[in-house]
């Protein structure tokens, strides 16, 4: 059974960047079934999804992060990351990695446990 | 970017109800539609996919339904572990959303 896992700086100063890496168990990030994405979750509850990225390296991001993001991915190492460059307090929130099964209907099959990311001087 | 709407926010049920949650996409999404339940600190988990496909492992219990624009999950009868938030979701394209989420609460 895949295990994703979120792991980085819970704590991230204003204009710095925030990186986190998601690092996939019990399965292949190269396996051509799947997208892998992260998505956040503010303090008010609400989930937005920030993109995703192919073993092949293929991106899509959400316009809405205004170019600030980008998804990288480590098939060698079995695991992808995120960067989200100059932070604000609005960009407070969990991070989760997940899997989105893209053969079936791209539901969001699996996920990590989430890393709480704070923007704090 | 196709917005999707539930309602109620948040209901009261008792042990034994049968309730129903619904969805609305801003557009025709086809059935790409999937529900997902979360537990206070857990991450969300699947329930639903493609509308009405029970995840592996989910119980019985739980039935989704609808098509385009307008979806339902409903929860047969509901049991102690169902109390949780949950959240639709639109897979149809990019950027992927969510609904805003119902809380399901004890009465």
């Amino acid at each position: 059974q895949v295990q994703l896992r979120e792991s980085g700086p819970g704590l991230v100063k204003p204009a710095q960047t925030l990186s986190l890496t998601c690092t996939v168990s019990g399965g292949s990030i190269a396996n051509p079934a799947y997208y892998w994405t992260w998505i956040r979750q503010f303090p008010g509850k609400g989930l937005e999804w920030l993109g995703h990225i192919y073993y092949a390296g293929s991106t899509y991001y959400n316009p809405s992060l205004k170019n600030r993001i980008s998804i990288s991915i480590d098939t060698s190492e079995n695991h992808f990351s995120l960067k989200l460059t100059s932070v604000t307090a609005a960009d407070t929130a969990i991070y989760f990695c997940a899997r989105d099964y893209y053969y079936d209907n791209n539901q969001l099959d699996s996920w990590g446990q989430g890393t709480l990311v704070i923007v704090s001087s | 970017d196709i917005q999707m709407t539930q309602s109620p926010s948040s209901l009261s049920a008792s042990v034994g109800d049968r309730v129903i949650i619904t969805c609305r996409a801003s557009q025709d999404i086809s059935n790409f539609l999937n529900w997902y339940q979360q537990k206070p600190g857990k991450a969300p988990t699947l329930l639903i996919y493609a509308a009405s496909s029970l995840q592996s492992g989910v119980p019985s219990r739980f039935a989704g339904s609808g098509f385009e624009t307008h979806f339902t999950l409903t929860i047969s009868s509901v049991q102690p572990a169902d109390f949780a938030t949950y959240y639709c979701q639109q897979s149809y394209s990019t950027p992927r959303t969510f609904g805003q989420g119902t809380t399901l609460e004890i009465k």
